[in-house]
């Protein structure tokens, strides 16, 4: 099984600022990455797939980048609606398809 | 648009099964090339992928789960289902059912979940 583990695990930041969060991989898994958002009470949101290509509908803040094993999530100006809990994942190796532990993007 | 809604008990005793269903409206279960997944979140914790279904029967379970889990689908409800036997209060969580981009193995399409508690 890949073990996801997600750096750091709380995140302060100021509205406006950059936000950028890390995920590894225990091995590989090339560019079959995701990153999700997920708010409290809702489902898990599809940010970012193939580790860089925006989900339909995903502003344009939000960036991703990496393969093998280490991959970055970027957004580059924290809007309210951005805080947060964001969750990757790798889809190269299953099963079982893994999820890393999420880290939250609080307000600073 | 495609849409997911799961339904099943809140509450579901030690050592019983849990029982849920994801009903699919705005498309069908049978068309397209999907894996059709549950997905469980215990409360303030991480995700875990359970498994999935597709081409109308065919099924992937997580190793860690694969002796206690079946998911089935009723393509005239257009609904598929997920039974997990044997639960503890470990099994509590929001469960979810999704779809994936199209035999890619990441998640575009969720429900809403519902929390399963597990208790006597």
């Amino acid at each position: 099984e890949i073990v996801m583990t997600q750096s750091p695990a709380t995140l302060s930041v100021s509205p406006g600022e950059r936000a950028t969060l890390s995920c590894r991989a225990s091995q590989s898994v090339s560019s079959n990455f995701a990153w999700y958002q997920q708010k409290p009470g809702l489902a898990p949101r599809l940010l970012i797939y193939g580790a860089s290509t925006r989900a339909t509908g995903i502003p344009a803040r939000f960036s991703g980048s990496g393969s093998g094993t280490e991959f970055t999530l970027t957004i580059s100006s924290l809007q309210s609606e951005d805080f947060a809990v964001y969750y990757c994942q790798q889809y190269n190796n299953w099963p079982p398809w893994t999820f890393g532990q999420g880290t939250k993007v609080e307000i600073k | 648009q495609v849409q997911l809604q799961e339904s099943g008990p809140g509450l579901v005793k030690p050592s019983e099964t849990l029982s849920l269903t994801c009903t699919v409206s705005g498309g069908s279960v049978s068309s397209g090339s999907y894996f059709w997944t549950w997905i469980r979140q215990p409360p303030g914790k991480g995700l875990e992928w359970i498994g999935y279904i597709y081409n109308s029967g065919s099924t992937n379970y997580n190793p860690s789960l694969k002796s206690r889990v079946t998911i089935s689908v009723d393509t005239s409800k257009n609904q598929f289902s997920l039974k997990l036997s044997s639960v503890t209060a470990a099994d509590t969580a929001v469960y979810y059912c999704a779809r994936d981009g199209g035999y890619t193995g990441y998640f575009d399409l969720w429900g809403r979940g519902t929390l399963v508690t597990v208790s006597s």
